[in-house]
């Protein structure tokens, strides 16, 4: 079975520094995808960044990046230059493939706060 | 990208009613659409998985009885909470899953029942 873990249930940083929001998984699974989300109050759930397991290199995509570490099967995600904006819970996933039939699962989440 | 509607996006309604949720892919057709369920300051959790034309997965310890899934085109498929109580009331969310790419998530629909 698969499990997402994010022990940080919430975290205060100050405007314009980078930010790192812990998550581990377990599976055994080879194949598997992770994912972060962002949800602001509104309710909408927000694609962030995706990483495949067989993926080397780390993926990135603008502010965000997935600081993947396989062998301790942790895909922290970095925020760089935090804005007020991204005042909203994150949300870990994970999905044990690829296809359009594979469900994906969520951790508890981790509500972050940006201090002006 | 791809676009995922979810209708209504609000309902009340009174105990012992049922509701139904639209769950539509506007433009791509999905094979598999999941219901999510999310209470208050909680994480999204899988009720169950939709299947065009055939029966709904569902997830260890969800009604399936309550909670009706139909997936009767590649685009719609509907969730109906029967005799919804105040229990029931919560943030339900759908998603489909384009081969290749991320899931898409519809913007919600907030079920209150009095």
């Amino acid at each position: 079975a698969q499990k997402i873990t994010q022990t940080q249930p919430g975290m205060f940083v100050q405007e314009k520094e980078a930010v790192t929001l812990d998550c581990t998984y377990d599976t055994s699974d080879q194949s598997y995808g992770l994912f972060w989300y962002k949800q602001p109050s509104s309710g909408e759930m927000i694609f962030l960044i995706y990483q495949g397991s067989y993926d080397e290199q780390n993926a990135t995509e603008g502010r965000y990046s997935l600081n993947f570490q396989k062998a301790r099967k942790s895909a922290n995600l970095v925020i760089s230059a935090s804005q007020l904006g991204d005042s909203a819970m994150y949300f870990c996933a994970m999905s044990p493939g690829y296809s359009s039939a594979s469900k994906i699962i969520f951790g508890s989440g981790t509500r972050l706060s940006i201090r002006p | 990208g791809a676009v995922v509607s979810q209708h209504p996006s609000r309902v009340i309604c009174k105990s012992g009613t049922s509701v139904k949720i639209e769950c539509r892919s506007l433009d791509f057709q999905a094979t598999t659409m999941f219901w999510y369920r999310q209470f208050p300051k909680q994480s999204l959790m899988l009720m169950a998985t939709s299947n065009e034309g055939s029966k709904a997965t569902y997830e260890q310890g969800v009604e399936k009885d309550k909670f009706l899934i139909n997936h009767a085109s590649l685009t719609l498929s509907t969730l109906t909470v029967t005799s919804a109580h105040p229990e029931d009331s919560s943030f339900y969310i759908c998603s489909a899953r384009v081969p290749g790419l991320d899931q898409f998530f519809g913007p919600g629909t907030r079920l209150t029942v009095l």
